[in-house]
């Protein structure tokens, strides 16, 4: 599977926009991209993922470039409840499902 | 309706002894995982099961021995435990082990402490 690259730590007002980055230049064309969250002490949440095309849903919105070597979570109106480690995962499809996860980024919400 | 749950949440126990933790999803899938969260905060994955049947065993050491007696319930027993072991365990599902946007859901965590 692909490596990703983010950014050890990001702040974000409340309110505002989050737009977190993930580089995966070694990306293949079966990887998809997949986004999880872990808020403190909660086991880890799915949020979102894509395979060429931007995707939305009720979280978030999934940005990846047309080269697909870099993808952007969007968290439209962030809240505090929003600060959390943010995992990008890119994982190849088949079977024996596997997600392996980095170190991700601490995005931090300030009130 | 807790989706994915763990028991214990925490353990504390000495070097040596053996322990279990349970898990049990209601949400129906046919697979189900256990992960470490070490110190340093990194999750790795350590098996999983698709449909009572181990389909992922990553070099965890043979003291680690998971059991699922059902495809609802994964259960995870360590023997003589080291003061490595001492991690966050978490428990997830997913539909199926095949792949296409699955999602896994996770539990909230056993943390495991041995002194």
């Amino acid at each position: 599977d692909a490596k990703t690259t983010q950014p050890t730590s990001m702040d974000c007002a409340e309110g505002r926009a989050a737009n977190l980055p993930c580089n995966h230049s070694t990306i293949s064309g079966n990887e998809y991209v997949y986004w999880y969250r872990q808020i403190h002490s909660q086991g880890p949440q799915y949020i979102i993922h894509g395979l060429k095309n931007n995707e939305t849903n009720e979280m978030a919105s999934l940005i990846i470039t047309e080269d697909r070597k870099s993808s952007t979570l969007i968290l439209p109106h962030a809240t505090l409840r929003d600060t959390a480690v943010y995992y990008c995962i890119v994982r190849a499809g088949g079977s024996n499902y596997k997600l392996t996860f980095g170190k991700g980024t601490l995005l931090t919400v300030n009130p | 309706d807790t989706a994915v749950s763990q028991t214990p949440k925490y353990l504390v126990t000495q070097m040596g002894n053996d322990k279990s933790i349970k898990c049990e999803q209601n949400l129906g899938h046919d697979t189900m995982y256990w992960y470490k969260q070490d110190s340093k905060k990194f999750l790795k994955i350590m098996f999983s099961y698709n449909n009572k049947e181990l389909i992922i065993n990553e070099t965890v050491p043979n003291r680690f021995s998971p059991k699922s007696p059902d495809k609802a319930h994964l259960n995870l027993h360590i023997n003589s435990l080291e003061l490595g072991d001492s991690a966050v365990y978490f428990c997830a599902s997913s539909l199926s082990s095949g792949f296409r946007g699955e999602k896994l859901f996770f539990g909230s965590g056993t943390q495991l402490s041995v002194l």
